[in-house]
Order: C-alpha cells, then sequence, then structure tokens
C-alpha cells in the first residue's frame, strides 16, 4: 500500500527559529514529491521535487529529496507568524499508461509560529 | 485567469439527500481530481479523470459518482448523503504529460445532518 508519513505533526516554534519538517514515502511508481502550504482554505504550491539531492529554494524556505532513502525535508529560516499554516507532503504515483498520476497525501504537519 | 472554481463553498445536507459538487478550470488540463480532508487524516483522493470521457476510483470511491463530459468540467454527485461524508471537499487539476504542480479549488465544506 502506498504511503507518504510526515513528521512531526505539529510544532510550535517562536518567530526566528528554523524548523525541519520532515516526510518520508513508499509508493510504488514514484513521478515526484511536492509540498504545498495551507492555510484556511486550498493548499498553495510550495515546491516539486523529482531529482534526489538538488535543492529547490524560494527566499527562507527550501527542499530536498533524497531518492534512496525514500524521503524528503522542508527547511523555513527566520521563521515569521505569516508562516503558521499545516504543510502537505504529496507525492505523485504514475497511474495506468504512465500517464499523470495521483497525489498520495500525507496527514500534514501543523506550524505555529509564535510572536 | 479564474483557475479551479468549485461550488458551492458551503453546503448543509439531510441523511439521505443528493447533491452535486461543481468544479471547472479554465486551464486545459486533463486530469482533474477530487479529494475530500479530514481532521487528522490530510488529503485523500475520491475519483479522478486523465481526460473526458474517463474516470476511475481513488482511495475512498464509495457513495461517490463522478462524469467528465467536457475537459473543463468534473461533477462530484453524493447519491444518498451520509454523515460520514461531513468534510471539506476539494477538486484540483493538472496537465497530464509534465511534471507539473496541481491546482486546487477554494475547498466546498459539506456538512450531512
Amino acid at each position: 500500500e502506498d504511503k507518504v508519513v510526515q513528521s512531526p505533526l505539529s510544532l510550535v516554534v517562536h518567530e526566528g527559529d528554523t524548523v525541519t519538517l520532515n516526510c518520508s514515502y513508499e509508493v510504488t511508481n514514484f513521478r515526484s514529491l511536492l509540498w504545498y502550504k495551507q492555510e484556511k482554505k486550498a493548499p498553495t504550491f510550495l515546491f516539486m521535487l523529482t531529482s534526489s539531492g538538488i535543492e529547490k529554494k524560494s527566499g527562507r524556505l527550501s527542499s530536498i529529496l533524497d531518492k534512496k532513502e525514500l524521503f524528503s525535508i522542508l527547511n523555513i529560516t527566520a521563521t515569521q507568524t505569516g508562516d503558521s499554516a499545516v504543510y502537505l507532503c504529496a507525492v505523485e504515483i504514475l497511474n495506468y499508461g504512465g500517464s499523470q498520476g495521483n497525489l498520495i497525501f500525507g496527514k500534514g504537519t501543523k506550524l505555529s509560529v509564535k510572536p | 485567469n479564474a483557475g479551479v472554481t468549485q461550488t458551492p463553498k458551503f453546503q448543509v445536507l439531510k441523511t439521505g439527500q443528493s447533491m452535486t459538487l461543481q468544479c471547472a478550470q479554465d486551464m486545459n488540463h486533463e486530469y482533474m481530481s477530487w479529494y475530500r480532508q479530514d481532521p487528522g487524516m490530510g488529503l485523500r483522493l475520491i475519483h479522478y479523470s486523465v481526460g473526458a470521457g474517463i474516470t476511475d476510483q481513488g482511495e475512498v470511491p464509495n457513495g461517490y459518482n463522478v462524469s467528465r463530459s467536457t475537459t473543463e468540467d468534473f461533477p462530484l454527485r453524493l447519491l444518498s448523503a451520509a454523515p460520514s461524508q461531513t468534510s471539506v471537499y476539494f477538486c484540483a487539476s493538472s496537465y497530464t504529460d509534465r511534471g507539473t504542480e496541481a491546482f486546487f479549488g477554494q475547498g466546498t465544506r459539506l456538512t450531512v445532518v
């Protein structure tokens, strides 16, 4: 059975702290790993990772994938209260015919950043 | 560019009623999907479609039907609502032939009483 496990499930930090969110997976037909940020409504896209060892960065956020050990991390440096959200990790698997795959989501990490 | 549009945003149903959640996208995406999100459960795939006329079941399809008569629209039908279907529903779309992210609608909060 395909599964994606995120840890920790919740985290409380203070502004300025650095946090690392973890995502491990066991799936067949891996295509990519995606990170989303979810505040009140729809998940918004952060990163897509397909190759091991290549860090993707966007401002204070960065992410990297290890396809050998089957995990990814999402780092947030100098956290701000606006980073408070649920961070979702999803793995895209290829469906039949090798076309676009379905997303298997982890349960998310709820990050709370205190002023 | 509207992206993915879901209607309604909120809905209360009585047990046994039926309804359709609407989803439309204007990005010419082949792939569309429906997820439900429950507390502590993440997003779980209900049904998906890789193009007009093609649909398939996801992880939790029971109690739901879908159809895909056009590229733009992918409605989700609840045949006979049950309290266990109380959830937040998200529609998403993406391309099939390239590795791109899924774009999500704003969600429908459904309560079945």
